[in-house]
């Protein structure tokens, strides 16, 4: 079995400070990770992901993730936060042997200006 | 945009009523997808496809069913609308191949069940 965990619900952070959005993820095998964005009444988007290689991966928007073996987790970082980043974000994972991707409950990021 | 049609993209519905969400793809891919969205819960799997008339469960499969006759093609059917299916249903394909183990999804199907 495979899960994921976003342990806040929300976060909110100040436009220029730095954003974290935690995840931490169970998987029997091998993990790829994914973080996907959503804005109100659309689809989701994907951001960034972890397959194998460097543990730190950069993704659209500014947005980057470090995967972290030893404490099974890949936390969303951006270094300045923008008021346009303000969104739900979803963690997600899948086991290399498998092509179902399981989801976080998200988490909702309000930047105020 | 991944290439993925979801219609109707809104939807009022009754009760017990039958409803069939489609799903269409333009980029060949193997894998597709059908997903709900509910607060709290993220994303869950319903049900995939793995080619033309291949199809399984995913954790919240009672009360829908599938059917893959081409490959651009997924529809999700209630087959007895229940309040409890009101949501957002999500397609979404990929997982492997040209997509480079990334899925894509739809832009959602919102469904209103009264």
């Amino acid at each position: 079995a495979q899960s994921v965990a976003q342990p806040e619900d929300q976060v909110n952070v100040a436009e220029g400070n730095p954003l974290t959005v935690k995840c931490t993820y169970s998987v029997s095998g091998n993990p790829y990770l994914f973080w996907y964005v959503q804005y109100p009444n659309r689809g989701l988007q994907f951001l960034l992901k972890y397959i194998t290689g460097d543990n730190l991966v950069k993704g659209s928007y500014g947005f980057e993730a470090e995967f972290n073996k030893s404490q099974t987790s890949f936390h969303l970082k951006k270094p300045s936060a923008l008021v346009s980043d303000s969104a739900l974000y979803f963690c997600a994972v899948r086991d290399e042997d498998d092509y179902k991707l399981s989801f976080g409950a998200g988490t909702t990021v309000t930047v105020r200006a | 945009d991944a290439g993925i049609t979801q219609s109707p993209r809104h939807k009022v519905t009754e009760t017990g009523t039958p409803v069939t969400l489609r799903c269409h793809q333009t980029e060949n891919h193997r894998y597709m997808y059908w997903y709900r969205q509910d607060p709290g819960h993220g994303l869950r799997l319903i049900h995939y496809s793995y080619g033309v008339k291949d199809t399984d469960k995913g954790e919240v499969s009672d009360g829908y069913s599938v059917s893959r006759s081409k490959t651009e093609d997924f529809l999700l059917t209630l087959e007895s609308a229940t309040s409890s299916q009101t949501s957002v249903y999500f397609c979404a394909i990929g997982g492997a191949g040209n997509s480079g183990n990334t899925i894509y999804f739809g832009e959602g199907s919102w469904l209103t069940v009264v």
